[in-house]
């Protein structure tokens, strides 16, 4: 059975620093690429950033390029979302979800919530 | 940035009626890289529909999709009860990989 299993959320002040972490287990994770998805509370759905199989690509969302960075790593099955200069706009649910070739993501984890507030 | 622009905001009907929702995208979505996800409350999205018209695993067929360019739709033709949800587009061609800001299909 495929899992997606997201730590490190909570509750951060405006200008600080959170690191997103996704445990992946049930396939065979250095095969994919992922994507982390974002919901502000009450709003739609925002994809905010990209990575391939091997970390040869990579791409972000025009609102969190410069702040975030995305990596992997496949010897511990494991996805990470650093997050700096976080915003109050940065509020929300944070999803990892694995995104197969030439598809779009096909699972997603249940999310991970993140408050940015003073 | 293709911005894709979700029709209507909001649909309500009657389960066992046809529901269609449409989604427009700003410039030509590469390869018909179009996909529909399912959204309920609390609840992780779940993904109808990729490449504009191939449903995904475990999908029933009364969910289907069509179009192509810059024009999508997504058809359940008969509403069950459980099909009650928020609906979103995604383009997975070219990044940034945007959604649309989502139908929500509500009982009447």
């Amino acid at each position: 059975e495929v899992q997606l299993v997201g730590s490190g959320g909570g509750l951060v002040q405006p200008g600080g620093s959170l690191r997103l972490s996704c445990a992946a287990s049930g396939f065979t994770f250095s095969y994919y690429s992922m994507n982390w998805v974002r919901q502000a509370p009450g709003k739609g759905l925002e994809w905010v950033s990209y990575i391939s199989s091997s970390s040869s690509a990579i791409y972000y969302a025009d609102s969190v390029k410069g702040r975030f960075t995305i990596s992997r790593d496949n010897g511990k099955n494991s996805l990470y979302l650093q997050m700096n200069s976080l915003r109050d706009e940065d509020t929300g649910v944070y999803h990892c979800a694995r995104v197969p070739k030439f598809s779009p993501a096909d699972y997603w984890g249940q999310g991970i919530l993140v408050t940015v507030s003073s | 940035e293709i911005v894709l622009t979700q029709s209507p905001g909001t649909l309500s009907l009657s389960p066992g009626e046809r529901a269609t929702l449409s989604c427009r995208a700003s410039q030509s979505v590469s390869s018909n890289y179009l996909a529909w996800f399912q959204q309920k409350p609390g609840q992780a999205p779940r993904l109808l529909i990729y490449g504009a018209s191939s449903r995904a695993t475990g999908i029933p067929d009364r969910f289907s999709g069509s179009g192509s360019g810059t024009d999508f739709t997504l058809t359940i033709s008969r509403l069950e009860p459980e099909d009650f949800a928020v609906y979103y587009c995604q383009q997975y061609g070219s990044s940034p990989f945007t959604f649309g800001q989502g139908t929500r299909l509500e009982i009447k």
